[in-house]
């Protein structure tokens, strides 16, 4: 069965102290690795698709970058309006479906 | 582009009522989802149209729950006699059928299902 695991759960940080979260999946034929984000009461907002091991994508303070089994969200000098909580997603073969992890609250302290 | 809406954005029920929820995707989107998601986890895949065919579903979509796409552009989804388990927000989102950017869903903002 499809798992995606998001680490750490909660995460605070420092304005400008840049930081990493992390994603593993299990999925085989992975079609896509999806990064959201989402504040409290919405819906998630779509920040990034990798496709393949070693491809990378940026915008803005974040870089995210995928692996054979993980994905990573890197944040630099991270200011109080990144704060949300950060889903990871991925798709396999065969399936249009996301499966989720359970995200990482970010909260950047002015 | 005013992106995916969702109809009521808030709905309050007793158990044992029937509730019907309303999607419209972005307008060039052949490709629309429904999703569970409860407080502290992830959304959770229940349904999926490719235009107006259902072709996956999820073991989460009980008897209780039906979703039609009648014409291959809005949606609804509904939930006949309701339990306070299914209090949770659902969300719908779209994506285009073809193309590079094909696999990415774009989420509306949910709707926010309490029942009492």
């Amino acid at each position: 069965e499809d798992q995606v695991t998001q680490s750490p759960e909660a995460l605070r940080l420092q304005e400008g102290e840049s930081s990493s979260l992390n994603c593993s999946y299990t999925v085989s034929g992975l079609r896509g690795l999806f990064w959201y984000r989402q504040d409290p009461g919405k819906g998630p907002e779509f920040l990034f698709t990798l496709y393949s091991a070693g491809e990378e994508k940026e915008k803005e303070r974040l870089k995210a970058t995928l692996t054979k089994k993980e994905s990573f969200l890197h944040i630099t000098a991270p200011k109080p309006e990144d704060s949300a909580t950060y889903l990871c997603a991925d798709s396999g073969a065969g399936s249009y479906q996301l499966t989720f992890g359970k995200g990482t609250k970010l909260s950047v302290i002015p | 582009d005013t992106g995916v809406s969702q109809d009521p954005r808030h709905k309050i029920t007793k158990r044992g009522q029937n509730v019907t929820f309303r999607c419209d995707p972005i307008s060039e989107h052949n490709r629309l989802y429904w999703y569970r998601q409860t407080l502290g986890q992830g959304p959770e895949f229940l349904t999926y149209f490719q235009n107006e065919a259902q072709l996956e579903k999820s073991r989460l979509l009980s008897d209780r729950f039906s979703a039609e796409r009648p014409k291959g552009s809005f949606s609804t989804l509904e939930i006949q006699r309701t339990e306070q388990g299914d209090s949770a927000m659902y969300l719908c989102a779209s994506s285009l059928g073809e193309g590079g950017r094909r696999y990415e869903q774009y989420f509306g903002p949910g709707t926010r299902l309490t029942v009492t």
